[in-house]
């Protein structure tokens, strides 16, 4: 399966835990995304990675959230202290850089629940 | 920044066409987007409008009118495998990423 794969699934943590969610993108593909889904929403941007480098942050993404993508290839995306609000489904997606590149893969998600 | 909306359920029967909405408010985009998303599945790409008019992929088209500020995704001949949600969305930033709509909750009935 040459698809983006997210690991864990599920992650169900107490309030004030850490967590920490994986992405591994298509591997051909250079930019990497990460959104955040609540139940009856779209996807919300979280982050951007082109290569290794961060290029572009949401005004949603408090100080409690931190990406990192080294050596270009995998993602994690680590939530401090987690609260309630944080319950949702995190996705990633990755494409091919490019002017404009339209399409995005994404990966089946990690469902976050905060108790 | 960016807001899209869509009509926030649409039913029809199979076979039927339906088309879903979206109007969108932005100050600059490279282009529209839809996506399919199953309950519990990832989001995947069906259309992409950069120019004004329609781009016809299978059973599915889309339409853009920048003008109008307006789009909509057509879907032909139904089946109940496309029951899902329908999410618009803009393309935009130097790393192209998406803005999303509402969605629609697409339910197709026999």
């Amino acid at each position: 399966d040459t698809g983006v794969s997210q690991n864990p699934r599920h992650k169900i943590t107490k309030r004030g835990q850490n967590v920490t969610f994986r992405c591994d993108p298509i591997s051909e593909h250079n930019r990497l995304y990460w959104y955040r889904q609540t139940l009856g929403q779209g996807p919300e941007f979280l982050t951007y990675f082109q290569n290794e480098a961060q290029l572009e942050k949401s005004r949603l993404l408090s100080d409690r959230f931190s990406a990192e993508r080294p050596k270009g290839s995998f993602s994690t995306l680590e939530i401090q202290r987690t609260e309630q609000g944080d319950s949702a489904m995190y996705l990633c997606a990755s494409s091919n850089s490019g002017r404009v590149t339209y399409e995005q893969y994404f990966g089946p998600g990690t469902r976050l629940t905060v108790t | 920044g960016q807001s899209l909306e869509q009509p926030s359920e649409v039913t029809a029967v199979e076979g039927a066409i339906v088309q879903i909405n979206c109007t969108y408010q932005t100050s600059g985009f490279y282009g529209l987007s839809w996506y399919q998303q199953h309950d519990g599945g990832a989001p995947t790409f069906l259309s992409y409008n950069a120019l004004d008019g329609l781009e016809e992929t299978g059973r599915f088209s889309s339409f853009l009118s920048r003008s109008d500020s307006y789009g909509y995704l057509l879907l032909q001949e139904l089946q109940m495998k496309d029951s899902a949600s329908y999410f618009c969305a803009l393309l935009t930033g130097g790393g192209n990423k998406l803005t999303f709509g509402t969605g629609t909750q697409l339910k197709v009935e026999l």
